[in-house]
């Protein structure tokens, strides 16, 4: 069975520094990969997605992420957060078929000034 | 944003009355999800639809139906609510199953 594995589940940054956030994912095949993003009181938006291609993929409001396969890790970077990226953000992956989305548990970002 | 909406946005019922959330879409995707999301535990898939009458369970479907009559409709149902199953609701609609999921604006419920 799938699984994808979010190890930070609480993260505070300081306004202009630089985010991390980790995701690993157990299946072994050709997956498809995405990262959400959930504003306080909001629903779930796609931040960025990787099918296939450039392993550096750019998102939405400055954000990348880079799927390295021999590690089974899509790790989403930011160079420098503002207040209004604190959210919870979910990786979530999928074989390419008939398979639904598997979603990490997420990571709370707070971004303080 | 994807043409999904959801209703009710919230309810408060009572333990061992059913209760019906919908979910509606006007973007014709093949593929719904219900959702619920609950600290500590992240988004739990519950059901999901892959055309109309088509739907397969998910991670946590005991204790909810969900019925999809028409492409646009996907209905979740709680036979008889339990206090456990207060949570937020999330529908999802996406063109295949590996595909994108956009998500509609939740519902919250809420079980005494």
């Amino acid at each position: 069975a799938q699984s994808v594995s979010q190890h930070n589940h609480h993260v505070i940054l300081s306004e202009a520094a630089s985010l991390e956030l980790g995701c690993n994912y157990s299946y072994g095949g050709t997956v498809n990969l995405f990262w959400y993003v959930q504003y306080p009181g909001q629903h779930l938006q796609l931040l960025l997605k990787y099918f296939s291609g450039d392993p550096l993929v750019k998102g939405i409001k400055g954000f990348e992420a880079e799927f390295i396969k021999s590690k089974f890790s899509f790790n989403l970077r930011k160079p420098s957060v503002q207040w209004s990226d604190t959210a919870e953000y979910f990786c979530a992956v999928n074989a390419p078929g008939n398979t639904p989305l598997v979603f990490g548990k997420g990571t709370r970002l707070s971004v303080i000034a | 944003d994807a043409g999904i909406t959801q209703s009710p946005r919230h309810k408060v019922t009572e333990t061992g009355t059913p209760v019906t959330l919908r979910c509606h879409q006007t973007e014709n995707h093949r593929y719904m999800y219900w959702y619920r999301q609950d600290p500590g535990h992240g988004l739990r898939l519950i059901h999901y639809s892959y055309g109309v009458k088509d739907t397969d369970k998910g991670e946590v479907s005991d204790g909810y139906s969900v019925s999809r009559s028409k492409t646009e409709d996907f209905l979740l149902t709680l036979e008889s609510a339990t206090s456990s199953q207060t949570s937020v609701y999330f529908c999802a609609i996406s063109v295949g199953a590996g595909d994108t999921q956009y998500f509609g604006p939740g519902t919250r419920l809420t079980v005494l």
